[in-house]
């Protein structure tokens, strides 16, 4: 079956715009996280959503990042005034979340490259 | 915060050698650890997930053990291949329902 996709595959952006960055999940899965990957790192925890809500924003570095899942499926990752060092691999993983056992399943992820 | 760290940050080894891949956390209160493979400019894929209860687990030429009391975590690849080559990335998933990851290891098996 289709595994997590995400679009676009590439961003390159200008300093002060805004971007948005698309998450389609595996369907029937309930639970969506979204992280991001510095050059050279581990991926760093966001946001997690159960269902249409944001059960734990607490990983959003600072009010320009916002996320929507407005019908529990398809997620939106918002960044508003792009920095430079927002730059990097915005990744997007899925979980049936029956509970915290559960295996997260990551997309591709988004390069976003801020000049 | 729950912090957690790998050893060796890269590793090369000839084809066919055995290797080990180390992972460590400091916070033991964990709900399971899980290893992924990243392929340069690719996503995460997901290798094995070991329960908190759990000694180890399984599959094919991997096999990953946890000592959950001390912090500790291996990923053993026997036989290693060419297409081995990636980063190993392990993650600990804590009371909160996200995962804290480490660093990678960079692995290059020598034809």
């Amino acid at each position: 079956g289709a595994g997590v996709s995400q679009t676009p595959s590439n961003k390159v952006t200008e300093k002060g715009k805004y971007v948005e960055l698309r998450c389609d999940p595996i369907s029937g899965h309930t639970a969506l996280y979204w992280y991001r990957q510095s050059l050279g790192q581990g991926p760093e925890f966001l946001i997690y959503f159960q269902g249409t809500g944001a059960a734990d924003d607490s990983g959003l570095p600072n009010d320009r990042f916002f996320a929507v899942r407005p019908e529990g499926s398809v997620s939106t990752l918002k960044i508003q005034r792009t920095e430079r060092g927002d730059s990097a691999v915005y990744l997007c993983a899925s979980s049936l979340q029956r509970d915290r056992t559960d295996t997260q399943y990551f997309g591709p992820g988004t390069r976003l490259t801020v000049l | 915060k729950q912090e957690v760290t790998q050893i060796p940050a890269a590793l090369s080894v000839p084809e066919g050698e055995n290797l080990v891949l180390n992972c460590s956390f400091t916070d033991s209160a964990i709900y399971n650890l899980q290893w992924f493979r990243q392929d340069p400019g690719k996503g995460l894929t997901s290798l094995l997930l070991i329960q908190s209860s759990q000694r180890e687990q399984t599959s094919g030429r991997l096999n990953a053990s946890l000592d959950k009391s001390s912090g500790r975590s291996t990923l053993y690849i026997a036989a290693s291949q060419p297409g081995d080559s990636a980063t190993y990335l392990c993650a600990v998933r804590t009371g909160a329902n996200n995962l804290f990851f480490g660093t990678g290891t960079r692995l290059t098996v020598i034809p």
